[in-house]
Order: C-alpha cells, then sequence, then structure tokens
C-alpha cells in the first residue's frame, strides 16, 4: 500500500541533543511537508519541498533543519536551538506542480524533552 | 496573509442529527479547500477536497461547499453517527504545490 511512513513514533530529547525525525513516502510525490501541532494551535509550516535538493522555510523554520536527497525521504532534524520542541510533529506529501490533489499524511512523531 | 477560522472550537450532538462546520478565510484567491479529519493522536485524513473553481464536493455522507466571495467554506455530515466523533480541519492552499494553511479545527462528539 502507499504512503508515507513517520518514525519513531514517541521521541525523547536530552538538554543540548539533536534529533531527526523520519519521513518517507511511497507515492512518488514531488512535493512533502513537515508541519507543527501543538494544543489549540493548529499545524503549523516547518519546512517544505516541492523538489530533490530544493527546500524553503516555513513560518516557524528556527531551531530545525531539512535535507531533500533523495525523492521518497524529507527527514527532519530539531537542534538544540529549539528551545521548546515538545510538540506532535506531522509529515505531509502532495503531487506538486499543478497537481489538484489532496495532502497525504503520516501518523506523526511527538516529541518531548527529558 | 491568509487566516483561516473554524467556529466552533467544539461541538456535542446525539447520533443521527445532521450538522454543519463552519469554516472562514481571508483571502479570496485560494487555489483549493481541503476538509480533513483526525483522531487522537493520529495523523490527518482527507475528506474532501474543493476546487477553486468548484462549488461544492460529496462523499458519502459529508457534503463541503465553498463561497469563495463571502471566505466561506462548510463542512455538512448527515446523519451523524459515533463514529463520526474526531477533530475536522479545514485548510486552504493558495498557489499551486504550496503548503496549506490550517484552521485551529472544531472537535466534534457525537453521543449515543
Amino acid at each position: 500500500d502507499g504512503g508515507i511512513t513517520q518514525s519513531p513514533k514517541y521521541l525523547f530529547r536530552k538538554e543540548g541533543q539533536n534529533v531527526t525525525l523520519s519521513c518517507e513516502q511511497n507515492l512518488n510525490h514531488d512535493a512533502m511537508y513537515w508541519y507543527r501541532q501543538d494544543p489549540g494551535q493548529g499545524l503549523r509550516l516547518i519546512y517544505y519541498s516541492q523538489i530533490v535538493n530544493d527546500f524553503q522555510k516555513g513560518d516557524i523554520a528556527e531551531g530545525y533543519s531539512v535535507s531533500r536527497e533523495k525523492k521518497e525521504s524529507f527527514p527532519l532534524t530539531v537542534t538544540s536551538a529549539q528551545k521548546n520542541p515538545t510538540a506532535f510533529y506531522l509529515c505531509a506529501s502532495a503531487g506538486g506542480g499543478y497537481s489538484n490533489q489532496p495532502q497525504h499524511f503520516g501518523d506523526g512523531t511527538r516529541l518531548s524533552i527529558l | 496573509k491568509q487566516e483561516v477560522t473554524q467556529i466552533p472550537a467544539a461541538l456535542s450532538v446525539p447520533e443521527g442529527e445532521n450538522l454543519v462546520l463552519n469554516c472562514s478565510f481571508t483571502d479570496s484567491a485560494i487555489y483549493n479547500l481541503q476538509w480533513f479529519r483526525q483522531d487522537p493522536g493520529k495523523g490527518l485524513t482527507s475528506l474532501l477536497l474543493i476546487q477553486s473553481s468548484q462549488r461544492e464536493q460529496t462523499s458519502g455522507r459529508l457534503n463541503a461547499s465553498l463561497d469563495k466571495s463571502s471566505g466561506r467554506s462548510t463542512l455538512y455530515i448527515a446523519a451523524s453517527q459515533p463514529g463520526d466523533s474526531a477533530t475536522y480541519l479545514c485548510a486552504s492552499a493558495n498557489q499551486a504545490g504550496t503548503a496549506l494553511i490550517f484552521g485551529k479545527g472544531t472537535t466534534l462528539s457525537v453521543s449515543s
């Protein structure tokens, strides 16, 4: 079955530590996105990528980094510069370009501070 | 900058009731409007997508409408069931291939 796989499901970060969240899709989608969800805040865009080796900052990119070396993969690193990383992180993909298809979401990674 | 608002934040109804969830947006120049469902601790599931040239879309008991001139979309759920209990999110895409701008959602509880 085609879909988006996020791992791990739960992640704990120590002070001063960088952690990486994995996102893999087998939908052959060009565009991939990372959102952060906080209680009562809705989803906010961290980074997005419309093509391999290219990505753009979203509204809350500070303290995060991404790479897009393969079409299928869009990992997100939460760096020690992100002072409030506790949240639910959602990865999504879409056909890109002028595709008028819905975004597909993974099941999320819940990040907490130890 | 586009802003998406959903009212009410929470809604409780008895089983069998028809209901409407509301979504408003400030910039009418949208590419499409999407409705999603989110169960607790899970990702989002796409329900309906309305292209900017369309007025409504239907899937089973769900019907979504779009009125760009008034900056509004509604999600109509017919004959609600306890299994419909979830958070419903609307989101606008302002250009092709760009990220979505989300409302904060309406949490629906359907009691049996």
